[in-house]
């Protein structure tokens, strides 16, 4: 599976939107970019995946660059219950496991 | 549906003794994952059952790690004679193949392991 890159901390301000950059240059055609975030001491909890075209759910909008090298997870009015590790990865369809990188530190702030 | 839940939360072990994990995963998943997480990292893949076959293992599941999955359902991790690099978060996540999440993987909250 692809390495994935992202920076290790953003902060943002309660009520704005949180936009969480990942790289992932080496993605191939078959593996999906998954997004997961982690509050702490409790387990990863999924936010959305998508493949290449723009998905949004409930949680968060994900947008992936036409030539898939990268990606941004949108969280559109952030509050401090956002603050988490964000973790970007990518993963085949059907991939068995997670690799984890250290994600982003999003800290919400008033 | 409920989600997976694991069993204990919290164990505190002294060096050498053998501990047990359980894990329940969502009601008709399928795959069952492990997970271990040490502090400041992200987590990382031990292990997965499919059913009850345990179909892949890392290398970070050395010989004194076993986990099984008798009936297809819950999961036990069992560590013989701990030693102190075993403390970490231990997960579960399960998924279910053939739908239309693919195989996303949904993880319970952990059981926090210490070796004294």
């Amino acid at each position: 599976d692809a390495k994935t890159t992202q920076p290790p901390s953003m902060d943002c301000a309660e009520g704005r939107a949180a936009n969480l950059p990942c790289n992932h240059s080496t993605i191939s055609g078959n593996e999906y970019v998954y997004w997961y975030r982690q509050i702490h001491s409790q387990g990863p909890q999924y936010i959305i995946h998508g493949l290449k075209n723009n998905e949004t759910n409930e949680m968060a909008s994900l947008i992936i660059t036409e030539d898939r090298k990268s990606s941004t997870l949108i969280l559109p009015h952030a509050t401090l219950r956002d603050t988490a590790v964000y973790y970007c990865i990518a993963l085949t369809g059907g991939g068995n496991k997670l690799t984890f990188g250290t994600g982003t530190q999003l800290k919400v702030e008033l | 549906d409920t989600g997976v839940s694991q069993d204990p939360r919290h164990k505190i072990t002294k060096r050498g003794q053998n501990v047990t994990f359980r894990c329940d995963p969502i009601s008709e998943h399928n795959r069952l994952y492990w997970y271990r997480q040490t502090l400041g990292q992200g987590p990382e893949f031990l292990t997965y059952f499919q059913n009850e076959a345990q179909l892949e293992k890392s290398r970070l599941l050395s010989d004194r790690f076993s986990a099984e999955r008798p009936k297809g359902s819950f999961s036990t991790l069992e560590i013989q004679r701990t030693e102190q690099g075993d403390s970490a978060m231990y997960l579960c996540a399960s998924s279910k193949t053939g739908t239309r999440k693919l195989h996303t993987q949904y993880f319970g909250p952990g059981t926090r392991l210490t070796v004294l």
